[in-house]
């Protein structure tokens, strides 16, 4: 398994500013990822967090809008810029560790965001 | 593309009642199918998983959910359900090339037990 720390756990932001959401693992992992929850609703895929190189994001997401960084194999961070109201969600990492073979899918416990 | 619809957005129940919660997957290929709990202000957990072989498959807390190809479902289930398995129940599928990195979720379905 994978225990996995997300801080900050939540934030309340002004409008247009940005936040910057860590995640870290306590083992190496293959993958590592963000996902979106938006209130009442279901998660939803942001990006792949890659090491050493620039994320892939999943349709309809932007780096400009969520740049990711993923600085080596334990450790990523995800900013949400320029932040609106419509930002509000929970924001969690998921990693995949290398004994799993891509089986299954560990999550952190979330960053509660909400944008006033 | 693949799509998962959960048929039922709440379930309230009583104790020791047994629980059926309803997922139905969409895709012209094999499938991956997983259940997720999430419990309050916490992240998800996973209750079960199918990749291949038998079609019914157990989990932790008692859980299990059978496969079924012909009907496109992935439906979980308790016996007996307890209070402390109120939390919200996610569906998810994937391709199995892959795997658990592109997980397509469900709505959700909020199970809450009654005393």
């Amino acid at each position: 398994s994978a225990v996995i720390s997300q801080k900050p756990s939540r934030d309340i932001c002004q409008r247009g500013t940005s936040l910057t959401i860590q995640c870290q693992v306590d083992s190496q992992v293959t993958m590592m990822f963000w996902y979106r929850q938006q209130p009442g609703q279901s998660l939803t895929l942001i990006a792949t967090a890659n090491q050493g190189s620039e994320a892939t994001y999943e349709s309809g997401f932007v780096i400009d809008k969520f740049p990711i960084s993923r600085p080596n194999l334990t450790f990523s961070t995800l900013t949400v810029s320029n932040m609106s109201p419509e930002d509000s969600s929970i924001y969690l990492c998921s990693v995949i560790p290398r004994a799993h073979m891509n089986t299954e899918a560990f999550f952190g416990q979330g960053t509660r965001l909400t944008v006033v | 593309a693949q799509s998962v619809t959960q048929l039922d957005s709440q379930v309230p129940v009583f104790e020791e009642a047994p629980v059926e919660l309803r997922c139905n997957y969409s895709s012209s290929v094999s499938v991956y199918l997983f259940w997720y709990v999430q419990y309050p202000n916490q992240g998800l957990q996973l209750l079960l998983k199918y990749l291949s072989g038998s079609t019914l498959v157990k989990g932790i807390n008692g859980f299990e959910a059978e496969f079924n190809k012909s009907q496109t479902s992935f439906h979980l289930r308790k016996p007996s359900v307890h209070i402390s398995d109120t939390a919200e129940y996610f569906c998810a599928v994937s391709h199995p090339v892959q795997g658990a990195q592109k997980l397509v979720f469900g709505q959700g379905t909020r199970l809450t037990i009654n005393p």
